[in-house]
């Protein structure tokens, strides 16, 4: 069945730029009717929609991190990928990937990966 | 935009029924029926228990219903039991392809 592995550096200096991908095993990301989205947790709070893809690049962010925010797809590694600019503490989050089903009917997150936190610090 | 707003804590006691409120506006919970709902325990990844505001996927107990009126979607757990306990977050589609979170509410199983 379809997983996905979220992976990248575990502390980012504040200021600089925060990469996480996303690995998608067991299916093609390229699979309709599939978004690709990602999510944030700061410790102890909500989650956050930080933004979401589609399998040709199609991008949508959340307004309030617009200006900051990229998010790409790379079809041949099966995998996306998020890129947070200009850290800062209060980016400091377990971020997590997930499927997103789209369609007349669908706007809903079926399946997550486990979580990767990020902490910003010096 | 603003997130949704959840209350923060519930509780009931086992067997008995709780309903979360998940209050938004004409532009993302009133306007459309793309309200899920996502049950986390601690330390662990969200997991989908209702989409389309009340449909359930495989596997989640009929215990788990949802329902709209509104600009309020609610969540209502039947029969409570140790293990429903756990934050549950609602989420609606806002317009433009962006996502809308709620802030969360505690259950807690007296």
């Amino acid at each position: 069945q379809l997983q996905l592995q979220e992976s990248g550096p575990g502390l980012v200096k504040p200021s600089e730029t925060l990469s996480l991908t996303c690995s998608v095993s067991g299916g093609s990301i390229s699979s309709s009717p599939y978004y690709w989205g990602w999510i944030r947790q700061p410790p102890g709070k909500g989650l956050e929609w930080i933004g979401s893809i589609d399998y040709s690049g199609s991008s949508y962010y959340n307004p309030s991190l617009k200006s900051r925010v990229t998010i790409s797809v790379d079809t041949s590694k099966n995998q996306f990928s998020l890129k947070l600019s200009s850290v800062t503490a209060a980016d400091t989050a377990v971020h997590y990937c997930a499927r997103l089903i789209v369609g007349t009917t669908d706007w809903y997150f079926d399946l997550w990966g486990r979580g990767t936190l990020v902490t910003v610090s010096s | 935009q603003s997130a949704l707003t959840q209350p923060r804590s519930v509780s009931g006691s086992p067997g008995q029924s709780v309903t979360i409120s998940c209050t938004g506006t004409s532009s993302d919970v009133g306007g459309y029926s793309y309200v899920s709902w996502y049950q986390q325990h601690p330390g662990k990844a969200p997991k989908l228990m209702i989409y389309n505001v009340n449909k359930r996927p495989s596997g989640v107990p009929d215990r788990f219903s949802g329902s709209k009126s509104g600009n309020t979607a609610s969540l209502s757990i039947s029969g409570l039991q140790d293990e429903d306990e756990a934050d549950y977050y609602c989420c609606s589609y806002a317009g433009s392809y962006t996502l809308l979170f709620g802030g969360g509410t505690k259950l807690t199983v007296l």
